[in-house]
C-alpha cells in the first residue's frame, strides 16, 4: 500500500510569491494534518482537516490556508512568501479525527530567496 | 511554537552499546508517539503509546508512556549503524488536538 505522499519534493520561491503544496494521504484515511519543520526543530503544527473541514489551526499567519478535496487529499498555500518560511513541510495522515497515529510523508523542501 | 523538552539533544555511541532517552512536560498527555527521521525524509513512526504505564516494544526499541502522563522514555538496546538519525517524541493532550513535538534526539553510532 502507498504511504502518504507529497508533491513537489523540492521547490524554490522567491520572496512574495505563492505557492501550493499537495498531499494524497493513506488510502482510508480521513485526516490530514500539515507541519512545519524548520532546520533543527521539530515539527510544528500548521492545520488539520478532517472531511474537508478545518479541525484545528496552529499560532501561523493568515499567509497560510489549506484545503481538503472529496477524494481526502489536500493542498497547503502560502502566499507572500517570506524568507522565513524556508522549511521542510510535512503532510500526516490519519484515519479519523481523533488522529491517535499519524503517518508523515517525505516532506515538500521549500526555500525561500 | 510550544515544544516539549527532550533530552538528551545528542548521542555519540559505540555499536551494541544500549541507548536512552527521555522526553518531558508539564502538561498532561493521553498520547506519546516516537518518530525516527533521517535527513530529507519524513518522520517515521516506531512506537505510539496511548495509556499511563504502558511498555511497549518493537524489536530492538522500546518505549514507555510514564506513570505521570507527563512524560515517555525510549531505549534502544544494541545500537547498530542504521539507527543513525534524528529521533523526535511527540505528544498529544487530547483526541483531536495537535501533535506536539520534542526538538529531538541526534543519534550518532561509531562502528
Amino acid at each position: 500500500d502507498a504511504g502518504v505522499t507529497q508533491s513537489p519534493t523540492h521547490l524554490i520561491k522567491t520572496r512574495g510569491q505563492h505557492v501550493t503544496l499537495r498531499c494524497s494521504p493513506i488510502s482510508g484515511h480521513k485526516s490530514v494534518s500539515w507541519y512545519q519543520q524548520v532546520l533543527g526543530q521539530g515539527p510544528q503544527f500548521i492545520f488539520q482537516y478532517y472531511e474537508k473541514e478545518e479541525r484545528g489551526r496552529g499560532n501561523f499567519p493568515d499567509r497560510f490556508s489549506a484545503r481538503q478535496f472529496p477524494n481526502y487529499s489536500s493542498e497547503l498555500n502560502v502566499n507572500a512568501l517570506l524568507l522565513g518560511d524556508s522549511a521542510l513541510y510535512l503532510c500526516a495522515s490519519s484515519l479519523s479525527f481523533s488522529g491517535e497515529t499519524q503517518y508523515f510523508g517525505p516532506g515538500t523542501r521549500l526555500l525561500v530567496l | 511554537g510550544q515544544q516539549l523538552n527532550q533530552s538528551p539533544q545528542s548521542m555519540f555511541i559505540q555499536e551494541g552499546e544500549d541507548v536512552s532517552m527521555n522526553c518531558t512536560s508539564s502538561s498532561i498527555f493521553n498520547t506519546w508517539l516516537w518518530y525516527k527521521q533521517d535527513p530529507g525524509e519524513g518522520p517515521v513512526l516506531l512506537i505510539a503509546l496511548y495509556k499511563a504505564g504502558e511498555l511497549t516494544s518493537n524489536g530492538r526499541l522500546t518505549a514507555q508512556f510514564g506513570i505521570t502522563r507527563k512524560d515517555s522514555f525510549l531505549n534502544i538496546s544494541a545500537s547498530i549503524p542504521s539507527d543513525v538519525g534524528i529521533y523526535f517524541c511527540a505528544g498529544r493532550r487530547q483526541a483531536g488536538t495537535a501533535l506536539i513535538f520534542g526538538k529531538g534526539t541526534t543519534l550518532s553510532v561509531s562502528s
